[in-house]
């Protein structure tokens, strides 16, 4: 499995867009790059996945450069409800039986200020 | 979307006694659950996969005889903490995969005393 390097803490404020930069240099030709969201006490949530280029949802953005050797997470305009720490896991995307069997690193603690 | 529940959200103990945490698919069928563990200020840590019918696959370090699994339904996998110590003291978090996607349940504290 691909080993990830992410920044440990990240400050922002209130309506400004984040960025946090994943590196993942081993990423092997079937991974994909996913991205968690966790509250403090709560369960981690799937943000968005992508393979390359650039993907979009309702709530981030993931670019993906040509090389996929790192990857970058986008929150437009965040909030304070937007405080958690956002992990970066480089993967087979799987089937369902594997899906869930995931190795987490120590992911990147955003601190959204008013 | 799918969703996976645990029971208990928390839960305390005594030292010695053994705890067991429930991990339900709500609205699909799992053939496979992993259940993690996470220290305060520590990152997720796969702890095992639970395999519907079959015995749990551990990971390395993990004792499967102080962490007993049984996924004895398709939408049901219990992690029972057997003889707990402080050290058990932990969050948690099973999860289950649905098409491209896995979902976690909320966690379960346990605190033992």
């Amino acid at each position: 499995l691909a080993k990830t390097t992410q920044p440990i803490s990240m400050d922002s404020y209130e309506g400004q867009e984040v960025n946090i930069t994943c590196s993942h240099n081993n990423i092997a030709t079937n991974d994909y790059i996913t991205w968690y969201q966790q509250f403090p006490s709560q369960g981690p949530r799937f943000i968005i996945q992508g393979y390359k280029t650039k993907v979009t949802n309702e709530v981030a953005s993931l670019f993906i450069p040509a090389d996929r050797k790192s990857s970058t997470l986008s929150l437009p305009r965040v909030s304070l409800s937007d405080t958690a720490v956002y992990y970066c896991l480089v993967g087979d995307k799987g089937r369902g039986s594997t899906l869930g069997r995931l190795y987490f690193g120590r992911g990147t603690q955003l601190t959204v200020w008013p | 979307g799918a969703v996976v529940s645990q029971h208990p959200s928390w839960v305390i103990c005594k030292s010695g006694t053994s705890v067991k945490i429930e991990c339900r698919s709500l609205d699909f069928q799992a053939t496979t659950m992993f259940w993690y563990r996470q220290f305060p200020k520590q990152s997720l840590m796969l702890m095992a996969t639970s395999n519907e019918g079959s015995k749990a696959t551990y990971e390395q370090g993990v004792e499967k005889d102080k962490f007993l699994i049984n996924h004895a339904s398709l939408t049901l996998s219990t992690l029972t903490v057997t003889s707990a110590h402080p050290e058990d003291s932990s969050f948690y978090i099973c999860s289950a995969g649905r098409r491209s996607e896995a979902f976690f349940g909320q966690g379960t504290r346990l605190t033992v005393v």
